[in-house]
């Protein structure tokens, strides 16, 4: 496909449980962008890769987060012990250029998860 | 501190009517600023970004935006509304001297018949 895809698109999870959450950015694509939608709100960036560098983590709210694009393409994002609290759409975006900046993120479709 | 403020929660329009969305932000310098739109179970698309030049830049889907330095701000405006335009429009900023985008809280958008 020509966009950003992510899978699964719901997931519901019991607390405690680990999840992962795949992101497939477009090809050729440089940055990927990670961020957190709670419900009602706007996008909390989580974490920033230039290929399979992790350049920028400083959103991630706990160290049970934990994000990985070891291949610099497709990234995985792994939630550790899952509490209520991280129930949320999970979107993935990524740019064709080596930073954020004016250029543009394109987003895919976002994950929903859901902590019982 | 670095904010971005979307003042209105919620607007009702009429079709066919003006729309203008407010977006303010404070950041020591000017940030690179986009404006995004989510529909229901879908993800973000691109309106439209402001990083220089003229301050009234044309997007897709009819909008514009105004960026004006004086007021810190970076109002989205379209002059007759569809009904396809229901939908959350946000406000996004990037730093110039870092990778995080930051989003408003969103404005919600209802289009009445």
């Amino acid at each position: 496909g020509a966009g950003v895809s992510q899978s699964p698109r719901y997931k519901v999870a019991k607390r405690g449980q680990d999840v992962a959450l795949r992101c497939d950015p477009i090809s050729g694509h440089v940055s990927l962008f990670w961020y957190q939608q709670a419900l009602g709100q706007g996008p909390e960036f989580l974490t920033y890769f230039q290929n399979e560098a992790q350049l920028d983590k400083s959103g991630l709210p706990s160290d049970r987060f934990f994000a990985e694009r070891p291949e610099g393409s497709v990234s995985t994002l792994k939630i550790q012990r899952t509490q209520q609290e991280d129930s949320a759409v999970y979107l993935c975006a990524s740019s064709l250029a080596a930073s954020s900046g004016p250029d543009t993120q394109y987003f895919g479709p976002g994950t929903r998860l859901t902590v019982l | 501190a670095q904010s971005v403020t979307q003042p209105d929660i919620h607007i009702t329009v009429s079709e066919g009517a003006s729309l203008e969305l407010r977006c303010n932000y404070s950041y020591g310098a000017t940030p690179y600023l986009f404006w995004y739109v989510q529909s229901p179970g879908q993800g973000l698309q691109l309106l439209l970004k402001y990083f220089s030049g003229d301050t009234l830049v044309q997007g897709i889907k009819g909008f514009e935006a105004e960026f004006k330095r004086s007021q810190s701000s970076f109002n989205l405006r379209k002059p007759s509304v569809h009904w396809s335009d229901a939908a959350e429009y946000f406000c996004a900023v990037v730093a110039r001297n870092n990778n995080d985008m930051r989003f408003g809280a969103g404005t919600r958008l209802t289009v009445k018949p």
